[in-house]
């Protein structure tokens, strides 16, 4: 069974307005990550939240971790097509050695 | 730079035959975990391997198996493909699931 899922599966919107996509997770954990994926490529590492942590940046990303509802959220403020791709959050499932993704959220943004 | 590279990039065998897809690193991560990605699915572990001579089962490891002979290279074998093992496989490592996972490009593998 999956650990993470995102939310929602696919999210379409016109470009320069932000995106939000959630993701839950079942288990305990140290760390959540999100990832993109563009067609047909491999996945590229975005940001990398700490359990301890609540809320972080990067550049046009902002996510946040409430690990007492088991939930993440990505931003992605004033998007642009290039935004347009996969996005997949990933945990160390249960404190483990493996990363556990979601099935991701397609995003399309529109010129 | 450091890369992950994973050859061939599309493949197309028949059912029953052997297959091996390569993955090469340069990164010197121990850590090195193979994935097939199927829509609706998204990503499912296969094997992974903690270092050399170290190899784990992940979720959906029937029919296929890996080995880690060196620290560079972890190459997935389907011992008889199987129409349902036609996917895209992808080949990740890292120095550990404290930080990024970096990614190969994904082999697109067709079992007919």
């Amino acid at each position: 069974s999956q650990q993470g899922e995102e939310d929602p599966q696919a999210l379409s919107i016109q470009e320069g307005e932000n995106a939000t996509m959630n993701c839950s997770y079942k288990t305990s954990i140290n760390n959540l990550q999100w990832y993109r994926q563009n067609s047909g490529r491999g996945l590229v590492h975005l940001i990398l939240i700490r359990s301890n942590e609540r809320e972080k940046h990067s550049g046009r990303l902002r996510v946040t971790l409430d690990t007492s509802k088991k939930s993440s959220s990505l931003l992605i403020t004033a998007s642009r097509a290039a935004d347009t791709a996969s996005y997949f959050c990933a945990t160390d499932y249960n404190y483990g050695q493996n990363f556990v993704f979601g099935p991701g959220t397609r995003l399309s943004v529109l010129p | 730079d450091a890369e992950i590279t994973q050859s061939p990039r599309h493949k197309i065998t028949e059912t029953g035959r052997q297959v091996t897809l390569a993955c090469h690193q340069t990164w010197n991560h121990n850590n090195m975990f193979w994935y097939r990605q199927d829509l609706g699915h998204g990503l499912r572990l296969i094997h992974y391997s903690y270092g050399v001579q170290d190899t784990n089962k992940g979720e959906v490891s029937d029919g296929y198996s890996v080995s880690r002979s060196n620290t560079e290279d972890l190459p997935l074998t389907l011992e008889s493909a199987a129409s349902s093992q036609t996917s895209v496989y992808f080949c990740a490592s890292s120095e550990s699931t404290q930080r990024e996972a970096f990614f190969g490009q994904g082999t697109r593998l067709t079992v007919v």
